[in-house]
């Protein structure tokens, strides 16, 4: 079993919906959660990182954890065409910090 | 406002040749870490280093693969003898303090023929 799961999609949906990513992991140990944004031949960008269960805000983005399930979300809001990409959680805790597990990642399209 | 900077962006070996990539970390950061990116696969983690010092190398290969951080200058992560199945994006990653909040460089794609 991996550490980290994560449905790999494709997704598409139209512009303008509400896109929800999501993880599951294994390790009780984390506690430090991420979501990275990937384009294509890019490297990935840090979209949102929380510590611990609840739920973060930015912009168009929420991040949820709940770590009594082992469940982690990304939430966009008014989805652009921009925003198609793949969509990676990472976790990291325990006794290495600096080392985050990735799930496979998402692809998402964003479609006008 | 740069980034953290990796070079080359391409590389292309052949079998047996050694492959070094260099990694220069954000500004005031002092944390590096290496990815590498399969076909078809995740990230993985392999090295996690501050200067002069490795931390945590659980991820590294354990042949073939080094990696550094000197006092002075870049991050360095060596590959001897190259084999095919050292095909991958090698991704860097530098934060400020040892931890999980991390910021990506973009990517050396390393290609052996």
């Amino acid at each position: 079993q991996k550490e980290v799961e994560q449905d790999p999609g494709p997704l598409s949906v139209p512009e303008g919906a509400i896109v929800s990513l999501n993880c599951t992991y294994s390790n009780s140990a984390f506690q430090y959660f991420m979501w990275y944004r990937q384009y294509s031949r890019k490297g990935p960008e840090l979209l949102m990182y929380t510590y611990s269960s609840g739920n973060k805000e930015d912009g168009r983005f929420t991040a949820q954890v709940d770590k009594s399930s082992k469940y982690i979300s990304l939430f966009i809001r008014d989805s652009q065409p921009s925003d198609s990409a793949t969509y990676l959680c990472a976790n990291a805790g325990g006794t290495s910090y600096g080392k985050l597990t990735f799930g496979q990642g998402t692809i998402l399209t964003v479609h006008p | 406002n740069a980034g953290v900077m990796q070079n080359p962006r391409h590389l292309v070996r052949r079998r047996g040749q050694e492959a070094r990539l260099r990694c220069s970390p954000m500004k005031g950061h002092s944390h590096v870490y290496w990815y590498r990116q399969l076909p078809e696969e995740g990230l993985k983690f392999m090295v996690y280093l501050q200067k002069e010092n490795i931390i945590d190398e659980s991820g590294m290969p354990k042949e073939r693969f080094s990696a550094e951080f000197p006092k002075e200058g870049p991050s360095i992560l060596r590959i001897q003898q190259v084999v095919r199945g050292d095909s991958a994006a090698y991704f860097c990653a530098s934060s400020p303090a040892g931890g999980a909040e991390q910021f990506f460089g973009p990517g050396t794609r390393l290609t052996v023929l």
